[in-house]
């Protein structure tokens, strides 16, 4: 069964704080991304993987950075966390590697992240 | 412009009504992907459809079931038979050729299913 976890349900920051929201899958998908979620806007893209050590810029990369050592982790860091940062934070991860496209991507359950 | 429009932000209907949901998308390509995923309050967005620009057919499993129509750019979720557990937030989604396996999402629309 597909499974995409994610390391808190409920974050509470400070601003100024840096932030890492960690994920995990455990199908051994090449691919994985970073969503936000916003009431009205849906969710955007802020960055993805297609590979160990290698990243691409989504929709909204700004304020964020990640990081993907191992090919089941993907890590979202804000480096400097802001109140405008304050969403809904979900990860996805999709077989089959590059050069096939419109595979299904699998969502973990989010994180809820407050930065006050 | 948007490339996915859901235009319904929100919906109420009584336990056992019929309802449709309405996606319609923007896109130049002539191989692109539609999904539907649903959100319950858990907030784990759930995998529900994928269908690929070349397949018109309708599809139906139980009580949901997807018109997808290339000449208007739609691609519409039906529930028949609503219950309370429908009750969720749907997202309908893109993917095309050119932007890789990336999706652009709709706005979602939220459903309420009222008992």
């Amino acid at each position: 069964d597909v499974k995409v976890t994610q390391s808190s349900r409920y974050l509470v920051k400070r601003t100024g704080e840096k932030v890492f929201l960690e994920c995990v899958q455990d199908m051994d998908h090449e691919n994985m991304f970073w969503y936000r979620q916003d009431p009205g806007l849906g969710l955007r893209l802020i960055y993805f993987s297609y590979d160990v050590k290698m990243k691409e810029k989504g929709d909204i990369p700004e304020g964020y950075s990640v990081s993907r050592e191992k090919k089941e982790r993907f890590s979202l860091i804000l480096e400097s966390a802001s109140t405008n940062q304050t969403s809904m934070y979900l990860c996805a991860s999709s077989f089959p590697p590059t050069g096939v496209r419109g595979e299904t991507q699998y969502f973990g359950p989010g994180t809820r992240l407050l930065v006050l | 412009a948007q490339k996915v429009t859901q235009a319904q932000t929100e919906i109420s209907v009584v336990e056992k009504e019929d309802v449709t949901l309405d996606c319609v998308y923007e896109t130049r390509d002539t191989t692109y992907y539609l999904f539907w995923y649903k959100q319950p309050p858990s907030g784990e967005l759930v995998f529900l459809i994928r269908r690929n620009s070349f397949d018109e057919q309708n599809e139906i499993s139980g009580r949901y079931s997807w018109n997808f129509q290339k000449s208007t750019s739609s691609f519409n979720f039906t529930i028949t038979a609503s219950q309370v557990v429908d009750s969720a937030v749907y997202f309908c989604a893109l993917s095309e050729m050119e932007y890789g396996n990336k999706l652009v999402f709709g706005a979602g629309t939220i459903l309420r299913v009222k008992s």
